[in-house]
């Protein structure tokens, strides 16, 4: 089966840097795309950034370009989400999706649970 | 950036009723739509209904369907069960940002 699960969250204060992973399992890594997506506490939604399989394409939300930077290993079947220059409206939980993926015999897509982080002086 | 228009904002519906959510794309996105769903009760992860705007998720049920294609997109959930009230989100994927609409909040 195929499962993400993210680690790293805590509790840090504004300007502090955090790095957060998400370790993958049941599908091709190396194929396929990761997003970061991450909700803070009474809204909805927001996708933060994406990887491809290769590395060689990325993208980032308007509201963390250039504070924040995501990597992978594909050795080790995990992406990195490097926040630095935290701020308070970065308070939220971040999850891993990634897009329809084919275990061999199946296809769909999948999030993982999640990781707390909370930004407060 | 594609963005995504998501309506109505909440629903307040009755057991047994049809729902239907609307999404429309700033630009046209062929099929690239997943719906995701946001329940209480499942600690509030997210979990996936539909990907490609209208292939249902492994063990989704059937009661869920998807359509549209370009910019224009609908979720309607059939015969609505106690278990389906949440938050209803859907998404734009495949290149760029992968934007999300702003979100259905379903009660009865």
């Amino acid at each position: 089966d195929v499962e993400l699960v993210e680690s790293g969250g805590s509790r840090v204060k504004p300007g502090e840097s955090l790095r957060l992973s998400c370790a993958a399992s049941g599908f091709t890594f190396s194929s396929y795309l990761i997003n970061w997506v991450r909700q803070s506490p009474g809204k909805g939604l927001e996708w933060v950034s994406s990887i491809s399989g290769t590395g060689s394409s990325i993208n980032y939300a308007d509201s963390v370009k250039g504070r924040f930077t995501i990597s992978r290993d594909n050795g080790k079947k995990s992406v990195q989400l490097q926040m630095d220059s935290l701020r308070v409206d970065d308070t939220a939980v971040y999850y891993c999706l990634t897009p329809p993926v084919f275990t061999g015999y199946a296809m769909g897509v999948h999030w993982g649970r999640g990781t707390l982080v909370t930004v407060s002086s | 950036d594609v963005q995504m228009t998501q309506s109505p904002s909440s629903l307040s519906v009755s057991v047994g009723d049809t729902v239907t959510i609307n999404c429309r794309a700033s630009e046209d996105i062929a099929n690239y739509v997943l719906w995701h769903r946001q329940r209480p009760g499942n600690g509030n992860v997210p979990e996936v209904l539909i990907y490609g705007a209208s292939t249902l998720e492994s063990g989704v049920s059937s009661r869920f369907g998807g359509r549209g294609s370009g910019t224009d997109f609908t979720l309607t959930i059939s015969s609505l069960q106690p278990e389906d009230v949440g938050t209803y989100y859907c998404q734009k994927y495949g290149s760029g940002p992968w934007t999300f609409g702003q979100g259905t909040r379903v009660e009865i």
